[in-house]
């Protein structure tokens, strides 16, 4: 099992253009998140799905939009990238929503400069 | 929302000492809480966690506490080793919703 696979892993970008992180899970776990990762400010929640079909805002969302394409894939856009968006992006997943709530298992993040 | 506050920032202990981070959250409904490992440019892990309906949970030389009357809950760490250090981020996990809370975490040292 790759657990969750994060792509790129790297990116720089120039202020104004879009992209699209991308996040897959192979564990059939029914929520996902992004979140992006500052020095000194913890783990912040951009968005996060808790089934297939739904999608929340979370702390931070502004600036970003994200699509739940299936089960198994969470995806995180940047329509008009600033510098303020640099950052270190994680995808993470966890186990069945409405159960016990069980722990996230994380990407190896996407570090994204934009310039 | 929930509220998790985690201290300290950075801890700094003698190889062999214990090494105890803290954490407080605010809301009530919370009960599930995780504790995270992550080591420089690497993704957090999951290193233990524990439910409310547990005082204290062990796992060889870390063990975690938890007190839901004061709302608080630590990560204790024993016999510390130079490979123990790194970031260290508590959480707090209400029981609906699958939402995570993520305190700002703390910078773990271990001198030789």
């Amino acid at each position: 099992n790759a657990g969750v696979t994060q792509t790129p892993k790297f990116q720089v970008l120039k202020t104004g253009q879009s992209m699209t992180l991308q996040c897959a899970q192979d564990m059939n776990h029914n929520s996902m998140y992004w979140y992006r990762q500052d020095p000194g400010m913890g783990l912040r929640l951009i968005y996060y799905s808790a089934s297939e079909g739904t999608t929340d805002k979370g702390e931070v969302p502004n600036g970003y939009n994200v699509s739940r394409l299936n089960k198994r894939e969470f995806s995180l856009r940047l329509e008009s990238a600033a510098p303020s968006q640099t950052s270190v992006y994680f995808c993470a997943s966890s186990g069945d929503y409405g159960t016990a709530n069980q722990p996230q298992h994380f990407g190896d993040g996407t570090r994204l400069s934009i310039l | 929302g929930e509220n998790v506050e985690q201290h300290p920032s950075t801890l700094s202990v003698q190889e062999g000492d214990s090494a105890v981070i803290k954490c407080t959250y605010s809301d009530s409904a919370s009960n599930y809480f995780p504790w995270y490992k992550q080591e420089l440019g690497k993704r957090p892990q999951l290193i233990i966690d524990i439910r409310s309906n547990v005082g204290e949970k062990k796992d060889q030389r870390i063990a975690v506490t938890l007190n839901k009357t004061a709302k608080h809950f630590s990560l204790h760490i024993t016999e510390t080793q130079p490979e123990d250090s790194a970031v260290y981020f508590c959480a707090a996990s209400p029981n609906t919703g699958n939402q995570f809370y993520f305190g700002t975490g703390t910078s773990l040292t271990v001198i030789p």
